[in-house]
């Protein structure tokens, strides 16, 4: 069936380094997948999306990679600071379900 | 503006029993979803509404009800509770539909025994 997912449940960096978050997908029909964020006891929150006609797109401090081919994203953080710790989520917009399908999410840890 | 809001932040419940989930937002968004959220898993859809008067099923719709009689409030309906529903349930909001920035609520941490 369709599905969204994230490669690791858990990832820790040190402060100051840069982060990478993957998440693949199987259904190539996805037109569209967003990064949330996701903080202890909160609801999640927006942080970036793309659309399948692009590769790439950037944010603050925040890009988010699409590679179609491989069916696979990924979130890139830079500059990892102690207030990026959360759990991170990708979700995909599957057309024919008209709903997003959210991964299990990544544990991100910034270490001192 | 306040965003959305849930209440009540936190509830316990005996099987069986029926309760009501709240949600509100005043940014006047039309569409409106209901997600739980279970250890180590991601969100699930559970009902979400396009607009007042309009409500559709999500992934995981039995055991609960929806309603949309104004653009600013969509509460959630447990009938009669299982232990299966023990979860946290959020509720997000958006201007125009899931591929719009959606704003969630602080969520409900919902146990039934």
């Amino acid at each position: 069936g369709e599905s969204v997912g994230l490669h690791l449940p858990t990832l820790s960096v040190q402060e100051g380094d840069n982060s990478i978050i993957n998440c693949a997908y199987s259904n190539s029909a996805s037109d569209y997948f967003i990064w949330y964020k996701q903080e202890s006891g909160k609801g999640p929150q927006f942080i970036i999306d793309i659309r399948s006609n692009m590769d790439k797109r950037q944010g603050q401090r925040v890009t988010v990679l699409l590679n179609k081919t491989v069916k696979h994203l990924s979130l890139q953080i830079a500059a990892t600071q102690p207030g990026d710790s959360a759990v991170y989520f990708c979700a995909g917009f599957i057309g024919s379900a008209r709903q997003l399908t959210f991964g299990s999410g990544t544990q991100l840890t910034v270490l001192p | 503006n306040a965003g959305v809001t849930q209440t009540p932040k936190f509830q316990v419940l005996k099987t069986g029993q029926s309760m009501t989930l709240q949600c509100a937002q005043d940014m006047n968004h039309e569409y409106m979803s209901w997600y739980r959220q279970d250890p180590g898993m991601g969100l699930r859809l559970i009902h979400y509404s396009v607009g007042a008067g309009i409500t559709d099923q999500g992934e995981v719709p039995n055991g609960y009800n929806v309603s949309r009689s104004t653009t600013e409030d969509f509460p959630l309906r447990l009938l009669s509770a299982a232990p299966s529903q023990t979860s946290v349930y959020f509720c997000a909001s958006s201007y125009d539909g899931p591929l719009d920035e959606q704003y969630f609520g602080p969520g409900t941490r919902l146990t039934v025994t």
